[in-house]
């Protein structure tokens, strides 16, 4: 079956640091890929999605490529800021879906902390 | 309202009985799904719609769940006989079913939180 990996956390970062999250996924096939962000208080919300091979997904200085020979989607960002504080979800939604059924294979989450 | 919208956000109840949770959807999105979140996981697929039928319930963990979407719109999950392991936050969330209009995203609302004693 479909799953998704995450490193764990709580990462706890430097404002201005740069970030990794690692996040390795096993499917079938060609699954498209997403990072959803939890802020504190709030719903999950996407953050930055990949559909295919090589792709690179970017929004609010966070890129994440889609690695298929590694099986990965990794988040980086270059300067954390402190309003970065959240949990971070790798998800996967499995390949030949186009209409509806947007069911996504989540990871555990990631928690980050950024202090000043 | 703009967004998914969950009621309550909060329930306490105790082992043994029977609970609702509402989740009313953005206007228009035809697709709505429920997810369960357990301290320290992330989300686990329940159910989804797709209109007001079931499309997929292949994640509801037994019989004692059930969820409903009578119109196609707001839905209720439903579970009976409440188990101190039932307690978890319960996530809805929607999206357009349309291939046009999917961009695979999912819209989520807060949550319901649900405490069993």
């Amino acid at each position: 079956g479909n799953s998704v990996t995450q490193m764990e956390g709580p990462v706890t970062l430097s404002e201005e640091a740069f970030l990794t999250i690692n996040c390795t996924y096993t499917a079938t096939g060609y699954p498209s890929l997403f990072w959803y962000v939890q802020y504190p208080g709030e719903g999950l919300q996407l953050l930055l999605k990949a559909t295919k091979a090589d792709d690179k997904g970017s929004n609010k200085g966070f890129e994440a490529t889609y690695r298929k020979e590694t099986t990965s989607f990794h988040l980086e960002k270059g300067s954390v800021q402190v309003s970065d504080s959240a949990v971070y979800f790798c998800a996967l939604r499995r390949e030949g879906i186009t209409g509806g059924g947007n069911k996504l294979t989540f990871g555990t989450g990631t928690q980050l902390k950024v202090e000043l | 309202g703009a967004g998914v919208s969950q009621t309550p956000s909060n329930k306490v109840t105790e082992k043994g009985k029977y609970v609702e949770l509402r989740c009313d959807p953005i206007s228009g999105h035809t697709a709505l799904y429920w997810y369960r979140q357990s301290l320290g996981q992330g989300p686990e697929f329940l159910i989804y719609f797709q209109g007001t039928g079931a499309a997929d319930d292949s994640g509801l963990p037994n019989d004692r769940f059930f969820a409903v979407r009578p119109e196609g719109s707001v839905s209720t999950l439903k579970i009976q006989r409440t188990e101190r392991g039932d307690s978890a936050v319960y996530l809805c969330a929607s999206s357009p079913w349309a291939a046009t209009q999917n961009t695979g995203e999912l819209f989520f609302g807060e949550g319901s939180r649900l405490t069993v004693l």
